[in-house]
């Protein structure tokens, strides 16, 4: 089955600068791959998502780009504001699979 | 549109009590799914359902655990004779479709399930 990696476990940035996520997945045949941010107490919330089809995907401050001959995935966040502290997950989907297979996520904190 | 529904959002059980946890999915979608999450850890799958059907249980343990999502009313998701190690966050997300014609779940808030 698919395996999704995502390191390192933390990342710590200043306020005002870019942050960069990277994940890895093990099934070529994978073809979505969404991340997912959940804040303390609540449930993740689909941020940005992107298909095989396409490498970058952009949403004003956060992008997505998908390397799928390295198998690789980057979640990029420019200009962060303390808001942006949370842990993103990321996932991939294969179309044969009914399910999203999740990283264990990475706690993002911004430093004003 | 209201969301994801999961209720209760806390519960408390003592050790060999049973766990109900209920989720309703955003209106219009057919397809729910229930991952659990341990602290400091990833989402697990556990069990994807359509209306009257299990489609994959692949990842719920054999023993103790059950879901079903009937044609009228929300998803359960039922744990008995909880011990301490089920202990965890459990989060339900729907999809409006089966597969990965759009693969994107909504998820809810999550039951968070205490075993003394």
């Amino acid at each position: 089955g698919e395996n999704v990696e995502q390191h390192p476990s933390t990342l710590s940035v200043q306020e005002g600068d870019s942050a960069v996520i990277k994940c890895t997945y093990s099934d070529s045949a994978s073809n979505y791959f969404p991340w997912y941010k959940q804040e303390l107490g609540k449930g993740p919330q689909l941020i940005i998502d992107i298909r095989s089809n396409v490498g970058e995907k952009k949403d004003q401050r956060i992008a997505v780009t998908l390397n799928k001959t390295a198998k690789h995935f980057s979640l990029h966040i420019t200009e962060t504001q303390p808001e942006d502290s949370a842990v993103y997950f990321c996932a991939a989907h294969t179309g044969a699979n009914s399910k999203l297979t999740f990283g264990k996520g990475i706690t993002l904190s911004v430093r004003p | 549109n209201a969301g994801v529904m999961q209720n209760p959002r806390h519960l408390v059980r003592r050790r060999g009590q049973e766990a109900r946890l209920r989720c309703s999915p955003m209106k219009g979608h057919s397809h729910v799914y229930w991952y659990r999450q341990l602290p400091e850890e990833g989402l697990k799958f556990m069990v994807y359902l359509q209306k009257e059907n299990i489609i994959d249980e692949s990842g719920m343990p054999k023993e103790r655990f059950s879901a079903e999502f009937p044609k009228e009313g929300p998803s359960i998701l039922r744990i008995q004779q909880v011990v301490r190690g089920d202990s965890a966050a459990y989060f339900c997300a729907s999809s409006p479709s089966q597969r990965g014609n759009t693969g994107e779940l909504f998820f809810g808030e999550g039951s968070r399930l205490t075993v003394l």
